[in-house]
């Protein structure tokens, strides 16, 4: 079956402009993570998703960094005011459930100019 | 989150040797995972490790989950040029929904 799917793939974007991210997940899976890579780095925690309730959303930056999930399916993220330190690769994973193996997407690589 | 101990960083090797990498954590974690991921692409599950103790293979991949849990270990056995990529560590604790991971171990295999 499919995998994760993120789109777009790669994201170029200007200082201060909005940017939405997509994560399509495995499909019956429930759990659904955002995390963030940085050059020469390990992904980084952002928010874990129940269904389509956010469980988690300690790793989030700031407050300028949002998620959603709305019919508990695909999930977007959604950064305003957008920084040249929020360029990195924006990874999605899901899980059958909370304490299953994670199956990663591509990424989404975001450069903000 | 925490952060975890990979080593080595790097490893330049020929083809047909064998590779050990290991991770540690200063906390318990009771799953362990070992991922790798190639240029431009998302990490790709290789082994999940569940139990103190456990000894997984995948292939010619052999991984550990250390008695301890605070550390796990992958073993690759008679590299190929395909196995070049940064292999991840990854570790969840009892409580956690994140996974916590090391910075990579970047592989090279020359022919």
């Amino acid at each position: 079956g499919a995998g994760v799917s993120q789109t777009p793939s790669n994201k170029v974007t200007e200082k201060g402009k909005y940017v939405e991210l997509r994560c399509d997940p495995i499909s019956g899976h429930t759990a659904l993570y955002w995390y963030r890579q940085s050059l020469g780095q390990g992904p980084e925690f952002l928010i874990y998703f129940q269904g389509t309730g956010a469980a988690d959303d300690s790793g989030l930056p700031n407050d300028r960094f949002f998620a959603v999930r709305p019919e508990g399916s695909v999930s977007t993220l959604k950064i305003q005011r957008t920084e040249r330190g929020d360029s990195a690769v924006y990874l999605c994973a899901s899980s059958l459930i909370r304490d299953n193996e994670q199956f990663f997407g591509p990424g989404t690589r975001l450069t903000v100019l | 989150g925490q952060q975890l101990n990979q080593s080595p960083q790097s490893m330049f090797i020929q083809e047909g040797e064998d590779v050990s990498m290991n991770c540690t954590s200063s906390s318990i974690f009771n799953t362990w995972l070992w991922y790798k991921q190639d240029p431009g692409e998302g990490p790709v599950l290789l082994i999940a490790l569940y139990k103190a103790g456990e000894l997984t293979s995948n292939g010619r991949l052999t991984a550990q989950f250390g008695i301890t849990r605070k550390d796990s270990f992958l073993n690759i056995s008679a590299s190929i040029p395909s196995d070049v990529g940064i292999y991840f560590c990854a570790g969840r604790s009892n409580s956690g929904y994140a996974l916590n991971f090391g910075k990579g171990t970047s592989l090279l295999v020359t022919p």
